[in-house]
C-alpha cells in the first residue's frame, strides 16, 4: 500500500500526559498536512509541510501542540500536556507540488481521546 | 462568518433520486474547489474538483458560481453506497494549497 499511513490508529491516554503522532506521505510528495477533525465538524486546518520547511501554523495550534519533518519525509506531532478538548481525530495528508489543483490524499488517521 | 459554510443536513432520499448540495465561501480570492467524500469514521476522499465552466463525473456534477460565490454538487440517481458526508472544500488563497473544509453534508439513500 503506497498511501498516506498513520500510526497509531488509536490513542487513549489520560490527561496531562504526552502523545506522538506519525505520518508517512506518499514518497513522491513533498507537501504534508495535518489536520484536526471533531464529530460533526469537516477537518480543521493545523499546520503544513514543504519538504523539511513547517511553512503555515493555525491559531488552533497552540504552544502545547508541535509538529515536525526533519528529513522531508514522515511527521510527527507532539501534544504535550494533553487536555479532554484534545480528543479528535488527526488526519494528516500529503500532496504532490502540482499547485493549488494538487489534490490532498488523507491517511486513516489517529483517534485520540483524553480521558 | 465561516469560511465554508454548508447545510449539515442529513437529506434522507429514496434510491433513485435526485440531490443537489450547496456551498457558499466567503474569500473571493479563492481559487481551487473541491468536493470530497467522507465515509463513517474513515478519511475524506477527494470526489471531484470543480472548475469554473462546470465539469461533469458520470453521476455527478459540480458547478461554480464566483460572482454569488458558491459551489453546488448534483447526484442523479442516488444509489445506497452515495450514502455519506459530502464536504464542500476552498483552496485558501497565498499558496500552500491550504484547503479549508465545511463542516459537511450528510446524504442518507434509503430504500
Amino acid at each position: 500500500d503506497t498511501g498516506v499511513s498513520q500510526d497509531p490508529r488509536h490513542k487513549i491516554t489520560k490527561r496531562g500526559q504526552n502523545v506522538t503522532f506519525r505520518c508517512d506521505p506518499i514518497s513522491e510528495h513533498n507537501r504534508l498536512y495535518w489536520y484536526r477533525q471533531t464529530l460533526g465538524q469537516g477537518p480543521e486546518f493545523l499546520t503544513y509541510f514543504q519538504n523539511e520547511a513547517q511553512l503555515e501554523k493555525s491559531r488552533l495550534l497552540s504552544d502545547r501542540f508541535s509538529a515536525e519533518r526533519p528529513k522531508g519525509s514522515f511527521s510527527t506531532l507532539e501534544i504535550q500536556r494533553t487536555e479532554q478538548g484534545d480528543s479528535a481525530m488527526y488526519l494528516c495528508a500529503s500532496s504532490s507540488p502540482g499547485g493549488g489543483n494538487s489534490p490532498l490524499h488523507f491517511g486513516n488517521g489517529t483517534r485520540l481521546t483524553v480521558t | 462568518r465561516k469560511e465554508v459554510e454548508q447545510d449539515p443536513g442529513p437529506f434522507n432520499v429514496p434510491e433513485g433520486a435526485t440531490v443537489a448540495f450547496n456551498c457558499t465561501y466567503s474569500n473571493s480570492a479563492s481559487q481551487s474547489f473541491f468536493w470530497y467524500r467522507q465515509d463513517c469514521r474513515k478519511e475524506p476522499k477527494l470526489l471531484m474538483s470543480v472548475y469554473s465552466s462546470g465539469n461533469e463525473d458520470g453521476r455527478f456534477t459540480a458547478q461554480l458560481n464566483r460572482a454569488s460565490q458558491y459551489i453546488s454538487l448534483l447526484i442523479r440517481d442516488s444509489k445506497l453506497s452515495d450514502s455519506a458526508t459530502y464536504l464542500c472544500v476552498v483552496n485558501a488563497p497565498g499558496g500552500g494549497n491550504k484547503l479549508t473544509f465545511g463542516t459537511g453534508t450528510q446524504l442518507k439513500v434509503e430504500l
